[in-house]
């Protein structure tokens, strides 16, 4: 049970390339959510699931696209990379009593 | 909009002293209250709280929620190094699930 994983670790791009985040978990979790954390912002959320097929914008859902084609995964897409973009992401699926976070992606974009 | 202020923003205390951090919130359908804890990497989770004064307690640890006055306090006893970190409140919207975050309370503790 790897529960919430999360590749890459770390990604370097320049402004106006485009990547997706992935993100997976193993527990059957209905809901699943991107978030970015900033220093001195807390986390925001960014797009969030609440099950297969089913997709709703956060809090800064700008400049993101995801989609849940299955349970277990959760692909964020940075479509075209801006340095505002250069953060911590963090993925993490839930059921309605607990939330398990992956470790994260640091993606800075130059 | 779901909004959540934690204070204070940031706290330092010696090994040892007893800490009490706030959590205040204001959200469209409540239906839980979170706790975590994120040194350097993810946050991890400490309590969860769906109704008014009953105290969950984990160790050194200990939570409470108040629903009319809509807040909540993380307190931590006889504080170890271990516990410098970001401590993080988060109010889960019933319905969407949505989960929105305060910024969080930095404790140092020094040795």
């Amino acid at each position: 049970n790897a529960g919430v994983t999360q590749t890459p670790k770390f990604q370097v791009l320049k402004t106006g390339q485009s990547m997706t985040l992935q993100c997976a978990q193993d527990m059957n979790h209905e809901y699943m959510s991107w978030y970015r954390q900033d220093p001195g912002m807390g986390l925001r959320l960014i797009h969030y699931s609440v099950g297969a097929g089913i997709t709703d914008q956060g809090e800064v859902p700008n400049g993101y696209n995801v989609s849940r084609s299955t349970t277990e995964d959760f692909p964020l897409r940075l479509l075209s990379a801006a340095p505002s973009q250069t953060s911590v992401y963090f993925c993490a699926s839930s059921t309605r009593n607990e939330q398990y976070f992956g470790p994260g992606t640091r993606l800075t974009v130059t | 909009e779901d909004k959540v202020v934690q204070s204070p923003l940031s706290l330092v205390v010696h090994e040892g002293d007893t800490v009490t951090l706030n959590c205040s919130y204001e959200v469209t359908n409540f239906r839980s209250l979170l706790w975590y804890k994120q040194e350097k990497k993810a946050p991890t989770f400490l309590f969860m709280l769906t109704s008014s004064g009953i105290e969950k307690k984990s160790g050194r640890l200990s939570s409470i929620l108040d629903k009319k006055e809509l807040f909540s306090i993380l307190n931590i006893t006889a504080t170890q190094t271990g516990d410098s970190a970001v401590h993080l409140c988060a109010v889960r919207d019933f319905g969407n699930e949505k989960l929105t975050f305060g910024t969080g309370t930095r404790l140092t503790i020094i040795p």
